[in-house]
């Protein structure tokens, strides 16, 4: 089993510049969701989905977007990168309900 | 405000000590409680979880948490530390009013010293 499968592992942006972060779960999981990491603030939840062609904003979803277009894939875009944007992006999947999330590898992103 | 709270930041302890990690919440309600553990260079993995029945769970690798509703608490514990425990651990609840969303503490980082 693939899981929850996160790409790239490692990526830098310049200022400005936009990308996607790829996030795939082949376990046919209703949630999923978008966390960044960084020091001292623990996961913050960015944007989420409780199934295909419906997502909502978390705690901090300015400056990026999702879509959910299928069951397997929620994509995180960085429409204009900010040095503020510079973490470790984990997206996390489950069934509905009372289920644990299972977590990706993590992207680190920085932006310069 | 936090809404979880993890007030040990760093903890170092040598192998063979105990260990308790505190973890409290501000939500009212149902919730369900985890811990989830993250080891250097890895992503998160869920260590136990709370849903409803006995407070005290066990999880993984001899942890164990006891929920007690009264004091909004879900500590960790562990009896005996290892090496190998050294990691940071993340407390996380999910509100029954939130759907499935999952708020996290902000991390106590572990370190065991051999």
């Amino acid at each position: 089993n693939a899981g929850v499968t996160q790409t790239p592992k490692f990526q830098v942006l310049k200022t400005g510049q936009s990308m996607t972060l790829q996030c795939a779960q082949d376990m046919n999981h209703e949630y999923m969701s978008w966390y960044r990491q960084d020091p001292g603030m623990g996961l913050r939840l960015i944007h989420y989905s409780v199934g295909a062609g419906i997502t909502d904003q978390g705690e901090v979803p300015n400056g990026y977007n999702v879509s959910r277009s299928t069951t397997e894939d929620f994509p995180l875009r960085l429409l204009s990168a900010a040095p503020s944007q510079t973490s470790v992006y984990f997206c996390a999947s489950s069934p509905a309900g009372n289920s644990p999330l299972h977590f990706g590898n993590g992207t680190r992103l920085t932006v310069t | 405000a936090q809404s979880v709270s993890q007030h040990n930041h760093h903890v170092i302890l040598s192998e063979a000590a105990s260990l308790e990690l505190g973890c409290n919440y501000s939500y009212g309600g149902t919730v369900n409680l985890f811990w989830y553990v993250q080891y250097p260079g890895q992503h998160l993995q869920l260590l136990l979880k709370y849903f409803s029945g006995d407070p005290l769970v066990k999880g993984i690798k001899g942890f164990e948490a006891e929920f007690i509703k009264s004091k909004f608490s879900f500590n960790l514990r562990k009896p005996s530390v290892q090496w190998s425990d050294t990691a940071e651990y993340f407390c996380a609840v999910k509100r029954s009013s939130s759907g499935d969303k999952l708020t996290f503490g902000t991390g106590t980082r572990l370190a065991v010293r051999p």
